[in-house]
């Protein structure tokens, strides 16, 4: 994928994990948006951060996104058993193509 | 409620076609931008179609550009996705999906459907 994020992290309830989205110059280096999605196992994806840092209504406050240069990132705080998912960052790149980033495997411990 | 629902899913051979739908509720359908995006089996989401509220902007990833179409009906509130020339590689989940409010000029999906299986094989 364009967007590059680790195939996995992990954490222990209550702690606290990021997860990285790295791209270019021609996506989230040019200043394009980022959107993070969390994907539990058999449904579809959710929107969970819109606009690098913006939460829709219903996701929890433990959830925060951040954008700098080529780079995002998703936090979670307060780790809990139930955000044991899959989590696809996703930006524009100005090959006019929609990129997703090949997704994170969260594991809570 | 938003309700995005495919339809039209299944088993084709190599060198098939297959026509997904997806039929919205709950929004003014004519007013939201729609993508298509795909997940193949153990994978992660691959984007694969875009298309504006009044039908006129499309793009495609190179993947299946020049083999796959989509339009939608007003009248329907419906998305399609017209899929020629299938391979093994198309076998995937297909998700239509809402495009919400666009900010930095890139726009989340707010809405997903439950996704349609195409599967790709003799």
């Amino acid at each position: 994928s364009v967007l590059t994020q680790p195939p996995s992290v992990s954490g222990a309830p209550g702690q606290r994990v990021t997860i990285s989205c790295t791209g270019s110059n021609s996506n989230i280096g040019a200043g394009y948006d980022v959107h993070w999605y969390q994907q539990l196992p058999g449904t579809a994806p959710k929107l969970l951060i819109y606009g690098n840092n913006n939460r829709p209504s219903g996701v929890p406050d433990r959830f925060s996104g951040s954008k700098s240069g080529t780079s995002a990132s998703l936090a979670i705080t307060g780790l809990q058993a139930e955000d044991e998912a899959d989590y696809y960052c996703q930006s524009f790149d100005s090959t006019l193509t929609v990129l997703f980033g090949g997704g994170t495997k969260l594991t809570v411990l | 409620e938003v309700q995005l629902v495919e339809s039209g899913g299944g088993l084709v051979q190599p060198g098939g076609s297959l026509r997904l739908s997806c039929a919205a509720s709950g929004f003014t359908f004519s007013g939201y931008s729609m993508n298509w995006v795909r997940q193949a089996p153990g994978k992660g989401l691959e984007w694969i179609s875009y298309i504006s509220g009044g039908g006129v902007t499309i793009y495609y990833a190179d993947s299946v550009k020049g083999r796959f179409t989509i339009s939608r009906d007003k009248a329907k509130n419906s998305l399609f996705l017209q899929m020629n020339s299938l391979r093994a590689e198309d076998t995937a989940v297909y998700y239509c999906a809402r495009l919400g409010f666009c900010t930095g000029g890139s726009c989340p999906s707010d809405y997903w459907g439950q996704g349609t299986l195409v599967t790709v094989s003799s």
